[in-house]
Parts: C-alpha cells; structure tokens; sequence
C-alpha cells in the first residue's frame, strides 16, 4: 500500500493547457510538499503545507497553484503551460514541519511533458 | 539562503570498491545533514543523516561524516555493490523546514 501517491504517473500534454497533479498521503502526516526536478536532475522545493496553510512558497510562477482541501492531501494545478515546465514533480510528506525531526517521504513522482 | 554544492558530479568505481561523496554548504545555522539515494526513474529516499551534535554515523556499509567548522559533509560507501549504483544527493537543511538539494552525483558500479 503506497505511503504517498500521485496521479498521474505520466502527463503529456499542449502549450497553454491548464492541468493538475494530485497527491494523496495515507501516513497521517501534517506537512506537504511539492518538488520539481528537471532535466538535469536538480530538485527544488516549490511549495509546503502545513496543515492545509501554506508555509513555504518560492519564487514560483503564479501559474502553479497549489491546494491542499484536507491535511492529506495536496494538489498542484498549473495553468498555461510553458515548454519550461517540462520535469518530474514530486510529491512528498512528513510527520511535522521540522525536518530535522521529521522523515520526509516522496512520492513515486509525476513526469509532465509539455509539447 | 543556502549554496551546495556536491562533488564530484559523477564517480565511477570497481565493484568491491569504496566510494566518497562530499557535499559542501555555506549557512553555518544548518543542523541537519541527510542524503537520499534516487535510483533511475524512481523516487529520492533517504538512506542516512546525520545532526550537528555529532561527527560521524554509520549504517552497515554507508556512513556520513560531518565538519561543521568547515560546513561539510560526506557520503561514505564502502564494499561498494551494482545495487548502488544510482544518483546521490545531499540536502542540508536551511532553516527549519527546507531542504536544500545538492545538484548530485551519478555513482555507477562497474561489476
């Protein structure tokens, strides 16, 4: 049984299309986050929730919009999707928000291909 | 915020070999030092950390050394297998809740 899951596994889609990947954490897990990894492999933090409120938003374009309906669960909807947002985004979850505590767990991943 | 910067980028190593990966950062605050193993096409999982009362930590054939007064740490993999082969990152922790990804290292086993 997947501890952190995200669907779909796999997106391609158009420029300028509006899409959403969804997580779901079954672990009871206060604190999401949302990853990006590009081509490179680099991975960065987008976004956290703590609780449904938001506790750490970078300098991500305003196209992302993240939403979190219940502690278990957070949601990244994109709008007008650019060539560049092309990466694997990676969900993934911990007990609380310290993470010098707090193991944090991720999902298996989305892959978006924007064409 | 937080620079790091993980070297070398790849490494190549004869099966039975050990491996050392080190990662350098620069907010003296960080105080807790863990690195994940992401093997292709999966998901980053943590595989050992370390906090910043101590120096060293070992787990089977990984261990992670620390220097604080020289803001670095490293990845330590001896007996070295196929299985290990696979992109290894670090991610010092900035604050209390970020953690900052190093940019990796491709580790590959040659049998």
């Amino acid at each position: 049984d997947t501890a952190v899951s995200q669907t779909p596994k796999y997106l391609v889609t158009q420029m300028g299309n509006d899409k959403s990947i969804k997580c779901e954490q079954n672990l009871g897990h206060d604190t999401m986050y949302w990853y990006k990894q590009d081509s490179k492999k680099f991975l960065k933090i987008m976004f956290s929730y703590n609780n449904k409120e938001l506790i750490i938003n970078e300098t991500v374009p305003n196209r992302f919009s993240p939403k979190s309906p219940d502690k278990a669960h957070l949601n990244l909807h994109i709008n007008s999707l650019e060539l560049g947002d092309s990466a694997v985004y990676f969900c993934a979850s911990s007990q609380g928000v310290s993470l010098a505590k707090n193991i944090q767990y991720f999902g298996a991943g989305t892959r978006l291909s924007v064409l | 915020g937080e620079n790091v910067e993980q070297h070398p980028s790849t490494l190549s190593v004869q099966e039975g070999d050990s491996a050392v990966i080190k990662c350098t950062y620069s907010d003296s605050a960080s105080n807790y030092f863990p690195w994940y193993k992401q093997e292709l096409g999966k998901r980053p999982q943590l595989i050992i950390d370390i906090r910043s009362n101590v120096g060293e930590k070992k787990d089977q054939r990984i261990a992670v050394t620390l220097n604080k007064t020289a803001k670095h740490f490293s990845l330590h993999i001896t007996e070295t297998q196929p299985e290990d082969s696979a992109v290894y990152f670090c991610a010092p922790l900035q604050g209390a809740q970020k953690l900052v990804f190093g940019q990796g290292t491709r580790l590959t086993i040659n049998p």
